[in-house]
């Protein structure tokens, strides 16, 4: 079954440390895998995608992601944060269907220190 | 362009009531979903319209929980009785044909 894990339920960085939110997916084939963020009272916003092609994606807000094959990971990366980019984040990868559904992992809570 | 508008933002209600969630897609968009997130668990898909026609209702929970999408225009979804297992935030998403999702803000739904 297809499934997406996030490990990191929550993590603290300092404002102006590099970031890396972990995400390992369980899928049969190449999957469709995705970022969305969503901050307080917004709704979920798309930061990144992989589909195919080159494994290193850029998104928006200074984001990237890396997909690896070999290890089944998706790990999004920034490398100074923002208080701004304090939110909630999440990955997820499209299920192989006719319904462009999307399998998500529980999401990580991303704390800033000033 | 208008986006995804999902409404109450909150709601709280007592077990055993009912409750209607609504959703206005873009317009233009033929895919609606819901999706729903449990506290602290993953968010999970509830449903899948293809205009008026449910494409996919597989991740409904039970039958106290009925969706509606009239004229291919704005969803609803109704919960009831509703039961405190059933709180959470609902999340509605549109597409056309692709991942090209846009999701609403969500309703957040305490059942007390």
């Amino acid at each position: 079954a297809q499934s997406v894990t996030q490990p990191d339920i929550h993590i603290t960085v300092s404002e102006g440390a590099s970031l890396e939110l972990r995400c390992n997916y369980s899928y049969g084939a190449t999957p469709y895998l995705f970022w969305y963020v969503q901050s307080p009272g917004q709704g979920l916003q798309l930061l990144l995608k992989y589909f195919s092609g080159d494994t290193l994606v850029q998104g928006i807000k200074g984001f990237e992601a890396e997909f690896k094959r070999s290890q089944s990971s998706f790990n999004l990366r920034k490398p100074s944060v923002h208080w701004s980019d304090a939110a909630e984040y999440f990955c997820a990868v499209g299920a192989r269907n006719s319904n462009y559904q999307l399998i998500w992992g529980a999401g990580t809570k991303l704390i800033i220190k000033p | 362009e208008a986006g995804v508008t999902q409404f109450p933002s909150h709601s709280v209600i007592e077990k055993g009531q009912t409750v209607t969630l609504r959703c206005d897609p873009i317009s233009g968009h033929d895919n609606l979903y819901w999706y729903r997130r449990v506290m602290g668990k993953e968010i999970k898909f509830l449903l899948h319209f293809v205009k008026e026609s449910k494409q996919d209702e597989s991740g409904m929970p039970n039958n106290r929980f009925l969706a509606e999408r009239t004229g291919g225009t704005y969803s609803t979804l109704k919960v009831q009785p509703a039961e405190l297992e059933d709180s959470g935030v609902y999340f509605c998403a549109s597409s056309q044909n692709n991942y090209g999702y846009t999701f609403g803000s969500g309703t957040r739904l305490t059942v007390v």
